[in-house]
Parts: structure tokens; C-alpha cells; sequence
């Protein structure tokens, strides 16, 4: 079975605090994945990487950035949390063979910035 | 733009019903279509999916098909269980170049009363 684990279930930080936020996945997956989860919003991608050191930005990067250094691990960064990046952070893994892909989640962290 | 509309929740349904949630799609080329399910505290699991047009994907008891001429991947269930009680997310995965993206709905809750 595939894995994908999160650092941390949860998460309290301060306003301006840098926040790292950490994934790893055990499949030797190319393609990861960081969403965050709001209610009513569904899930919403803020950056991906198809390889090590390579990234690209989804449909929400600002206020964050990421790394990936390693194949198996995928770091999400919150340069300077603010109120408004309190939510679910998500994270995924994939492969992809023969022109299908399926994405493959963590439990999630749900973090809250004071 | 690409995008996933769901039948709006909360769904709340007897044991035992036949479930139905509603699931529509826009998108300009031919996307594979996935129901995932986030129980009570977790991340997203995969439930079923479907990569090409009349295709069926079936886990656990639930089903859907893939619909080109309604663009439509309706998730069902003839009886469902207590147990069943979860957020369901309807999503979709176009190819962009080089580039893969996973498209959420907002989510559908469902309770299912003993």
C-alpha cells in the first residue's frame, strides 16, 4: 500500500512565524502534491513537483513556497504565516504510467495561525 | 476554465437507502475522473475512478460511470451503512502539456443514520 505521512496532525503557530510544514512518501513516487482544504471550497493546489529540485506553482502559491531535496520528501513553506493561511494542508503523491495517474493522500495537518 | 460541480450537502440518508450524489464537469479535453472519501479526521482516500468515456468504476459497494455526453460521473450506492458517514469529493484530472492537475469539487457531506 501506498504511503504518504505528515509531520504533524496539528499545528498552532504566530502571526509572522516561519512554518515548515513536512511530507513523505514511501512509494518512490515522482509526482507531489500540496493542497490546502476549506470549507465549501474543496481543495485547492498550491504547488507540485514532478522531480527532485523541480517545482511548479498551482492555482494558489502566494504566501508559500516549497522544497524538494529528496524524492520521497516534499516540504511546504509558510514564510510569514498570517490568520488567513489557517486550514487544512494536504498532501499527495503519484505516479504516472501509461497515461494514467492517481494521486494518493496524507492524513493531513490541520494548522492554525494565531 | 476546467471545473467540478457536486450536489451540495449535507446529504443525510437512512441505513439502508440507495444513495445518489450528483457529480458534473467542464473541461476542454478528455479528463479521468475520480470520488474520493475523507472520513472524520483523515486525509482523502481514493474510492473508485475512471479514465475513459462509458468506463465504470466500482470499490466498496459504490459506483459511477463516466458519462462523455452528460460530462457527468454520478457516485452511487444501493444500500449504505452507518460506516459510510464521510465527506465525498469528485475530481478530475486533465493533461496540460507537461503538466497534470487534479480539479476538486467542493465536497459532498453525507450522514447516514442508524
Amino acid at each position: 500500500d501506498v504511503k504518504v505521512t505528515q509531520s504533524s496532525r496539528y499545528l498552532v503557530k504566530r502571526t509572522g512565524e516561519k512554518v515548515f510544514l513536512e511530507c513523505v512518501q514511501d512509494m518512490d513516487h515522482e509526482n507531489m502534491f500540496w493542497y490546502r482544504q476549506d470549507p465549501g471550497l474543496g481543495l485547492r493546489l498550491i504547488y507540485f513537483s514532478y522531480d527532485v529540485k523541480m517545482k511548479e506553482k498551482g492555482d494558489i502559491p502566494e504566501g508559500y513556497s516549497v522544497s524538494r531535496e529528496k524524492k520521497e520528501r516534499f516540504s511546504l513553506i509558510l514564510e510569514s504565516a498570517s490568520t488567513n493561511q489557517t486550514s487544512m494542508y494536504l498532501c499527495a503523491s503519484s505516479l504516472y504510467v501509461a497515461g494514467q495517474e492517481t494521486q494518493y493522500f496524507g492524513p493531513g495537518t490541520r494548522l492554525l495561525v494565531l | 476554465g476546467d471545473s467540478v460541480t457536486q450536489m451540495e450537502g449535507p446529504v443525510t440518508l437512512s441505513e439502508e437507502a440507495f444513495l445518489t450524489i450528483n457529480c458534473t464537469y467542464t473541461a476542454t479535453g478528455y479528463p479521468s475522473l475520480f470520488w474520493y472519501v475523507q472520513y472524520p479526521g483523515e486525509g482523502l482516500q481514493l474510492l473508485l475512478k475512471a479514465t475513459k468515456a462509458d468506463d465504470k468504476g466500482s470499490n466498496k459497494g459504490f459506483e459511477a460511470t463516466y458519462r462523455k455526453e452528460t460530462t457527468s460521473f454520478h457516485l452511487e450506492k444501493g444500500s449504505v451503512q452507518v460506516s459510510d458517514s464521510a465527506v465525498y469529493f469528485c475530481a478530475l484530472l486533465l493533461f496540460r502539456g507537461s503538466a497534470r492537475q487534479l480539479t476538486f469539487g467542493s465536497g459532498t457531506q453525507l450522514t447516514v443514520l442508524p
